[in-house]
């Protein structure tokens, strides 16, 4: 089955970019419906999205951090990549990177039919923290 | 944008039975949402997918003791004969506009 990986720095200064890359393993990362996706959990908080991507290269961020965040996906090596820039300790996290499997709610079930996402398999997650 | 609301906590005896709940806010009461279950120091892990209906499916390798119901806005996930390694954070997540929302999490402690 698909699994996924992590990997990155683990410590970022104040100010730089954090850069984290994403490896899909047990299948093609181009297969399928599915957006490749980064959420990150603080220490003893919950889980908040980042933003994802398609492998077309069509992404969706969280507009609290849409100016600071970059996806990216490279298909050839089934990864993709996550980029913040200007962090603080405020982004300090663990990040963990996730597929969104795609579904279809029709109008018999909801009252205006639409496509939804959720994420199905999820890495392990990288601690990163942001430190001088 | 939906909201998805959850209880801080909860809790319950090995062996009997507990019900979460996620509510979605006005407006949105039709939304499908997906359950995640994080064990201490782990990372998420998919539970199920659940409609307004009721009707839900479960991924891979998720226990007959975990399911789901649905009420209104509120959906629902029910943990019988519980173990103790039940003992986790749940949360609800849904999606909308381009935007993927988490509820805030329920820690569910096992007596």
């Amino acid at each position: 089955q698909v699994q996924l990986q992590e990997s990155g720095p683990g410590l970022v200064k104040p100010s730089q970019t954090l850069s984290l890359t994403c490896t899909v393993s047990g299948g093609s990362i181009s297969s399928g419906s599915y957006y490749w996706s980064w959420i990150r959990q603080p220490a003893g908080k919950g889980l908040e999205w980042i933003g994802r991507i398609y492998t077309s290269g069509s992404t969706n961020y969280n507009p609290s951090l849409k100016s600071r965040v970059t996806i990216s996906v490279d298909t050839s090596k089934n990864q993709f990549s996550l980029k913040l820039s200007s962090v603080t300790a405020a982004d300090t996290a663990v990040y963990y990177c996730a597929r969104a499997a795609e579904g279809y709610c029709s109008s018999t079930s909801c009252r205006i039919p639409y496509y939804y996402y959720y994420m199905d398999v999820w890495g392990k997650g990288t601690t990163v923290t942001v430190s001088s | 944008q939906p909201v998805l609301t959850q209880s801080s906590s909860a809790s319950a005896s090995l062996g009997s039975s507990v019900k979460l709940t996620c509510t979605l806010s006005s407006g949105h009461s039709s939304y499908i949402i997906a359950w995640h279950q994080q064990q201490p120091g782990k990372a998420p892990r998919y539970l199920m997918k659940l409609e307004g209906s009721g009707s839900y499916n479960k991924g891979s390798g998720v226990p007959d003791r975990f399911s789901g119901s649905s009420s209104g806005a509120d959906r629902y996930l029910t943990i019988s004969n519980l173990q103790s390694e039940d003992e986790a954070d749940y949360y609800c997540e849904t999606w909308d506009s381009n935007t993927q929302v988490f509820g805030g999490g329920t820690k569910l402690t096992v007596l």
